[in-house]
């Protein structure tokens, strides 16, 4: 594997499930991030890990719970969702906060 | 605050043809700019970036941008498109090189016909 791998590239859930997003980078990199992407908006940054320390946390709603075990993994744990909540939730990697290198997606769909 | 404008949402353009995809800002400091593609079911690729020196940045896959301090723009081209050119382009600023500050347009959607 390399860059940065996401699983699962798909998901559906209903709005009582709980559900994770995995993401792990193979690129050696100290800082991790969850970004949401949703049609016809900016790219939004909800949570940043630096040296597995968050750093930042963009007023995310609290069904939304990153962890970040080590330097190599993100994950986002996710908790009576709403629709609006669907969207393709990217993860990104950087050294030292720099230029991020993004994952495929998760294109998660809330029913 | 900062913020980036992508002011065309679709660009449909035929095979061999010149493009350009336009990129403002606004920002009362100086910035970095960058140009990142998603194409279809996929993440963001960086594309090519302005950081310093020369305006006229080149990137991969024959795309160029120049960045215009007076109008605060950073518009990307490329002067023959290839079917494969067919994704979303994503215009982002920053004030410093950290990815936290990162501030990204709406993206515009490169659409190329045969």
């Amino acid at each position: 594997e390399t860059g940065v791998t996401q699983t699962p590239r798909h998901l559906v859930m209903g709005m009582t499930n709980k559900k994770s997003l995995k993401c792990e980078q193979h690129l050696g990199h100290n800082a991790m991030y969850w970004y949401k992407q949703s049609a016809k908006k900016p790219l939004e940054l909800m949570f940043v890990y630096s040296l597995e320390e968050r750093v930042e946390n963009n007023s995310v709603p609290s069904r939304f719970s990153p962890e970040c075990p080590n330097s190599s993994h993100l994950f986002l744990h996710l908790h009576t969702l709403q629709p609006e909540d669907s969207a393709l939730y990217l993860c990104a990697s950087s050294q030292d906060l720099g230029i991020p290198f993004f994952g495929q997606g998760t294109r998660l769909t809330v029913v | 605050a900062q913020s980036v404008t992508q002011l065309d949402s679709q660009v449909p353009v035929f095979e061999e043809a010149p493009v350009e995809l336009r990129c403002n800002y606004s920002s009362s400091v100086s910035v970095y700019l960058f140009w990142y593609v998603q194409y279809p079911n996929q993440g963001l690729q960086l594309l090519l970036k302005y950081l310093s020196g020369s305006t006229l940045v080149k990137g991969i896959n024959g795309f160029e941008a120049e960045f215009n301090k007076s109008q605060t723009s950073f518009h990307l081209r490329k002067p023959s498109v290839h079917i494969s050119d067919t994704a979303e382009y994503f215009c982002a600023v920053s004030p410093t090189l950290r990815t936290d500050k990162l501030i990204f347009g709406t993206g515009t959607r490169l659409q190329v016909f045969p």
